[in-house]
């Protein structure tokens, strides 16, 4: 069964704007793993953030982790149109991965 | 919500034996899965995406012979690793998609050769 649980479900915003997705998980983890996911195709890996880290960066993405409250979040600044995708979060203990429901990102031009 | 079930979880097998791992949709018609695989301390590995009724897409450096992945219907892909050995060991783990629910995950099977 799925760990994490990601919210919102779905969101939608302009373009230029940022947008944060949140993840929670319930049990300990190694590290936690963001992917994105384009219609029709593969996941796409994002970042990793190990459990001793609490931020991270990579271009126009920003996670954080708080493993005190167990939860996690990706932000996007300036989003465009093309970050239009489904996200999820991933947390791996001891090599088994677990995935959230994901939340669907719409960015209108 | 979408549910998909893969079994088996854990699965040990001798070299040179075949194993047959199952994706599942509960819920919902998947009209695609998608098949990853992860080393360890590694993220994961798209293997190939698979569309009911029609051949695998198998991304660049995976098997086809040695990984067969069949769709036969909206609810049930298999992935069956073939003669396998040692470093087919690995953590593997399906996703499908729903005309609703988007994309959903199944729990994984830790693959051991012995």
């Amino acid at each position: 069964s799925q760990q994490g649980e990601e919210d919102p479900q779905a969101l939608s915003i302009q373009e230029g704007e940022n947008a944060t997705m949140n993840c929670s998980y319930k049990t300990s983890i190694n590290n936690l793993q963001w992917y994105r996911q384009n219609s029709g195709r593969g996941l796409v890996h994002l970042i990793l953030i190990r459990s001793n880290e609490r931020e991270k960066h990579s271009g126009r993405l920003r996670v954080t982790l708080d493993t005190s409250k167990k939860s996690s979040s990706l932000l996007i600044t300036a989003s465009r149109a093309a970050d239009t995708a489904s996200y999820f979060c991933a947390t791996d203990w001891n090599n088994d991965m677990r995935f959230g429901a994901g939340t669907r990102l719409t960015v209108k031009p | 919500g979408a549910v998909v079930s893969q079994h088996p979880s854990r699965v040990i097998c001798k070299s040179g034996t075949s194993v047959k791992i199952e994706c599942r949709s509960l819920d919902f018609q998947a009209t695609t899965m998608f098949w990853y695989r992860q080393f360890p301390k590694q993220s994961l590995m798209l293997m190939a995406t698979s569309n009911e009724g029609s051949k695998a897409t198998y991304e660049q450096g995976v098997e086809k012979d040695k990984f067969l992945i069949n769709h036969a219907s909206l609810t049930l892909s298999t992935l069956t690793v073939t003669s396998a050995h040692p470093e087919d060991s690995s953590f593997y783990i399906c996703s499908a998609e729903g005309p609703l629910y988007g994309y959903t995950f199944g729990s994984g099977t830790r693959l051991t050769v012995v």
